[in-house]
This record gives C-alpha cells, structure tokens and sequence, in this order.
C-alpha cells in the first residue's frame, strides 16, 4: 500500500540554525500539505502546494518558512533560522484528485519531531 | 473562521464496550467534509472515517460509526466493541469544499479527545 514518509524522524538543532524537512508524498497524488502540532496541542495547517506553488499558507507560516518541491518526488519544508517555539511534529500529507477511495483524502505520513535547543 | 470544538479532553471506556466521541464545528459553508483521526502513541496519523456534508446517511468502517447532525453541526463519533488498539488520541477534522484547480483545502482540527481503553 502506498504511504507518505519523511525523513529524518528526529531532529535536534540550535536556535537560529537552518533546517530542511523532507517528505515523498505518494506517487501519483498531486497536492501537498504540511502541518505541525505543538506537543500536547491540536495540529495546525502550514501550507498547501499545487502545480509547484504554494496554494494556502496560515499566518504561521511567515518569512522564516519555504517549501520546495525540488524534483518529481520529494517535497521539502525548510525553516530558515529556527526559534525555541518552532519544536513541534511536522506533518507531510498528500493527496490525489480522481481516485475514488482517496478524493478528499489527506494521507499523512509519520511526521518528523523537531527539537530546537 | 471554521472552527472545530472538542468538548471531552480525556474519556475511558471499558474493553467491549461502546464508547461516544463529540465534535461539533462552526461554518457558514454548505458542502464541507469532516474526519476523525487517529493518533496513537506512535503520533501517527491515521484516517479513521470520513463524512461528506452533502450525504444524509452516516458514514460507518467497522467497528466506526458517526452520527452527523448537520442543521446542529455536529459530528460525533462512535466506537463499538472497543479494543486496546483503540487507545489513542482522537481529532475531529473539518475541510472547505474541493476548490477546482486549485486547492483541495486545509484540515482544520479540534484538540482532540484521549481515550484510554481499559481491559
């Protein structure tokens, strides 16, 4: 069964470093989300990307972020100068338009926790 | 603004029994679609059922049951016979109508309800 995963699963960093999180999404789907969720709080919507632009962002998502989607499979959040509140799970998830049993289906993949020191 | 309300931070349900999660939410949209996640210890994210605003009949998986009251925007799920699997957090999640090329919307969740399955 196709799945979403990221990579890495955990990751440390200091305070204002650069971090780069990476996501396959499934094969054949053709939108991409990005979510985190807070320890102990409700998962928040980042961005979404469409035909290789950006087509929601919420206010939490500000200059600091960018996602990419560099090649014809993976698709990338990168924060730019980390901050103690952006620790967090990250969330991937995609999902494709014409397959029955997934329209409107969001598959998420198992998130990368990160930790900034 | 849609917002989705979890009233039951935490619930516990005996092991074979039936146990109901609420979940109401606020639009002014007709046609929308609501979730319930899952999300076990690992953090995983799992579908658990899905609603589409425009159906009248309950969605149902299995053991999974929802009850959707549209006019009282509410959407509560039921679990019957529940298992030790079962044990989890569990989102109630609202998503705008399929913008046609664009977008097909953001989730937009509650803050989740703990159940703890007991043996």
């Amino acid at each position: 069964e196709p799945e979403v995963t990221q990579t890495p699963s955990h990751q440390v960093t200091q305070m204002g470093q650069e971090v780069i999180l990476r996501c396959v999404p499934i094969s054949n789907h053709l939108y991409f989300y990005w979510y985190r969720q807070i320890l102990g709080q409700k998962v928040e919507f980042l961005v979404s990307f469409y035909n290789n632009e950006i087509s929601e962002k919420s206010e939490i998502f500000d200059d600091q972020f960018s996602v990419e989607r560099p090649d014809g499979s993976n698709f990338t959040l990168k924060i730019r100068s980390t901050k103690l509140e952006d620790s967090a799970m990250y969330f991937c998830a995609s999902s494709g338009l014409g397959v029955r049993s997934s329209y409107n289906e969001q598959f998420f993949g198992p998130g990368t926790r990160l930790t900034v020191l | 603004a849609q917002t989705v309300t979890q009233s039951q931070p935490e619930m516990s349900v005996q092991e074979a029994e039936t146990v109901t999660l609420s979940c109401t939410y606020d639009t002014s949209e007709n046609n929308y679609y609501l979730f319930w996640y899952k999300q076990p210890p690992s953090r995983q994210m799992i579908l658990v059922i899905r609603q589409e605003a425009y159906k009248q009949q309950n969605a149902t998986e299995n053991r999974f049951s929802v009850n959707f009251q549209k006019a009282a925007k509410s959407f509560s799920l039921k679990i019957s016979d529940s298992q030790l699997g079962d044990t989890a957090m569990y989102f109630c999640a609202f998503m705008p109508t399929l913008n046609y090329g664009g977008s097909q919307g953001n989730l937009i969740f509650g803050k989740g309800t703990k159940l703890s399955v007991k043996p």
